[in-house]
């Protein structure tokens, strides 16, 4: 089947450290993949996506690159802020079916 | 476009009643996603349409869960009778295709008596 394995938060930071969340799948057939984010009290939003492999993702500073032979998609960003405290989840998609969500990895910046 | 809407935002009941959350879809969107999240049990996915059509419904938890989607426009679901337990935030979701990126609604929050 297909499935999403996140590492555990929380994730606590230093504001401007580097950051890397891991995650690594399983799939039946070439998926597409997705990192999501959920700030405090709101929904979950897209923040970015691969489709292929070999393929980088980025969006408001953040980066994950589709690595086929090693089943994974960490996220990282050079420097994270305060604001970048949220839940992230990563996901993947094969055609035809709905997406899988990972349980979700908290990240904590402190000032 | 004014993305997934979701009413109402918060929801307090007594144990028992019945409870019904709404959802609009992204106009032109022809999947639709129902969603519960809890601490306990992270993000779980209840049901989902595909063009009107309910396609799989195993993660609804039990009888008391229903979900209709009479046109393309207009989600439902609802709990009857209501628990304790049901306490949790509810997300709608919505999409192109099954496959594709969701866009997610500001969920409504439950809390149940």
């Amino acid at each position: 089947g297909n499935s999403v394995t996140q590492m555990e938060g929380p994730v606590t930071l230093s504001e401007e450290a580097f950051l890397t969340i891991n995650c690594t799948y399983t799939a039946t057939g070439y998926p597409s993949l997705f990192w999501y984010v959920q700030y405090p009290g709101e929904g979950l939003q897209l923040l970015l996506k691969a489709t292929k492999a070999d393929d980088k993702g980025s969006n408001k500073g953040f980066e994950a690159t589709y690595r086929k032979e090693t089943t994974s998609f960490h996220l990282e960003k050079g420097s994270v802020q305060v604001s970048d405290s949220a839940v992230y989840f990563c996901a993947l998609s094969v055609y035809g079916n709905k997406l899988v969500f990972g349980a979700g990895t908290i990240l904590r910046v402190k000032s | 476009d004014a993305g997934v809407i979701q009413s109402p935002r918060h929801e307090v009941t007594e144990m028992g009643q019945e409870v019904t959350l709404r959802c609009k879809p992204i106009s032109g969107h022809n999947s639709l996603f129902w969603y519960r999240q809890t601490m306990m049990r992270g993000l779980e996915l209840l049901i989902y349409f595909n063009n009107n059509v309910p396609i799989d419904d195993s993660g609804m938890p039990e009888d008391r869960f229903s979900a209709k989607m009479p046109n393309a426009s207009f989600s439902t679901l609802k709990i009857q009778p209501s628990e304790p337990r049901d306490s949790a935030v509810y997300f709608c979701a919505s999409s192109l295709g099954v496959q594709e990126t969701q866009y997610f609604g500001p969920g409504t929050r439950l809390l149940v008596l």
